[in-house]
């Protein structure tokens, strides 16, 4: 098991584009978070995503957008994009129980972007 | 709104020492504590939870929620603990998914 995987690693845009980040869950989980890792801070929630619907969402703008397919991987899209918007941006899977816990999050490699 | 502190951005001590990475945290229900850990050119890891109340790696840490506290403490370090450590708050709640962190302390272990 590969564990999560994202894509790409890297790029790099232009202020005003669009882009699309994808990740995979591990293996048996069925619920997607992604945070926003500015340099020198810690991940910031962006929101998750189970049973393909947005279940929570931070404190971030609606050019922030995403989705879950039903092979529950993700893809995080970023509209309009800002200088400001060059981060780490981590994605994080977990498996949701009967009772609706929530377990142990694994984390991705990330996908960095860069605006210029 | 809750917020995850941790004062010291780096910290360094020599192999042996003991290590006291410090998480205070605001949050006005009872929240759900967490440490993770980032080793070089690795993914982000959970290191351990309160609930657990275990010991991963000889690291411990313990919920004051007098102190709305959650150190994470080591008695003798040792250089593969060099890595960046963040602490982590979920809120209470079955439908209270995100994880709000700190902004991390660089642990540097000398030989």
């Amino acid at each position: 098991d590969a564990g999560v995987t994202q894509s790409p690693t890297h790029l790099i845009k232009t202020r005003g584009q669009q882009v699309t980040l994808r990740c995979s869950p591990k293996s048996g989980h069925d619920t997607v978070s992604w945070y926003q890792q500015a340099l020198g801070q810690g991940p910031q929630f962006i929101f998750q995503y189970y049973e393909e619907e947005e279940r929570q969402r931070g404190n971030f703008p609606d050019r922030f957008s995403g989705h879950q397919f039903p092979n529950y991987s993700s893809e995080l899209n970023v509209n309009a994009l800002l200088l400001g918007d060059s981060a780490l941006y981590l994605c994080a899977s977990s498996l949701v129980g009967g009772r609706m816990r929530i377990y142990e999050q694994y984390f991705g490699p990330g996908t960095r972007l860069t605006v210029t | 709104a809750q917020r995850v502190t941790q004062p010291e951005k780096l910290l360094s001590v020599f192999k042996g020492a003991p290590v006291e990475l410090k998480c205070n945290y605001s949050y006005s229900g009872s929240p759900e504590l967490f440490w993770y850990v980032q080793y070089s050119r690795q993914r982000l890891q959970l290191l351990l939870r309160h609930i657990s109340r275990e010991s991963i790696k000889g690291f411990t840490a313990d919920l004051n929620k007098g102190e709305t506290s959650f150190h994470l403490k080591k008695p003798f370090a040792q250089e593969e603990d060099s890595a960046m450590y963040y602490c982590a708050l979920k809120e209470s709640g079955g439908s209270n998914y995100k994880l709000t962190f700190g902004k991390g302390t660089l642990l540097t272990v000398n030989p």
